[in-house]
């Protein structure tokens, strides 16, 4: 089946703008999982879904940051007054329940100018 | 702070051999640990996850774990050309109840020599 997609693949956004970054998981996976990825590091953990429920939101930097999953499939990481430090890959990744293989999608690659 | 620590590399071993990465983390109560292998420009993508203590082999990846010395391997026998990628390890902690994130390493950047 198919995996799990992200739109879009990269976005350009100026300071201070508001950015929403999708993600569709794989079919019947209740789990989702945002991660940041900055240039040379590994994925920094942001918020956990389970279902429409958001049980870990402990990752997210700042109140600019805020994730959604209002049906508990697509899930929309929304950030805003986009700042330089947000330049980063979005990963989602996701897991038929938590405790099994986190599978990613392909990332959205933010720049802010 | 849960801290997961790899040698950033890069590593660099001659096609056909053995390529060995290494991994520590800090919280004893981490319960699994995984290999996500990370091609330039594209997204992790599993190789191999271990639970127990010892050694769990898959065609040419063998993972180990040693939880007394909170470590982590990944042996790559037959190195291939297309192997060259950067190896992350992730570690799932069990400090808090519910949370399931993974905790990654920065991944050590590991190239084959033709």
């Amino acid at each position: 089946g198919a995996g799990v997609s992200q739109s879009p693949r990269y976005k350009v956004a100026k300071r201070g703008q508001d950015v929403a970054l999708r993600c569709d998981p794989i079919s019947g996976h209740v789990s989702l999982f945002w991660y940041q990825q900055a240039l040379g590091q590994g994925p920094e953990f942001l918020t956990y879904f389970q279902n429409e429920a958001q049980l870990d939101k402990s990752g997210l930097p700042s109140d600019r940051f805020f994730a959604e999953r209002p049906e508990g499939s697509v899930s929309t990481l929304k950030i805003q007054r986009t700042q330089q430090e947000d330049s980063a890959v979005y990963l989602c990744a996701s897991s038929s329940r938590a405790p099994t293989t986190q599978y990613f999608g392909p990332g959205t690659r933010l720049t802010v100018l | 702070q849960k801290e997961v620590e790899q040698n950033s590399g890069p590593l660099s071993v001659p096609e056909g051999a053995i390529a060995s990465l290494n991994c520590t983390y800090s919280d004893r109560g981490s319960q699994s640990f995984f290999w996500y292998r990370q091609y330039s420009g594209k997204s992790p993508e599993l190789i191999m996850f271990i639970y127990s203590n010892g050694d769990k082999e898959d065609g040419r990846f063998t993972a180990q774990l040693n939880k007394a010395s909170q470590y982590v391997s990944l042996l790559i026998r037959d190195s291939q050309p297309s192997d060259s990628a950067t190896y992350l390890c992730a570690v799932r902690s069990s400090y808090r109840a519910g949370s399931y994130q993974l905790t990654f390493g920065k991944g050590t950047k590991l190239s084959v020599i033709p």
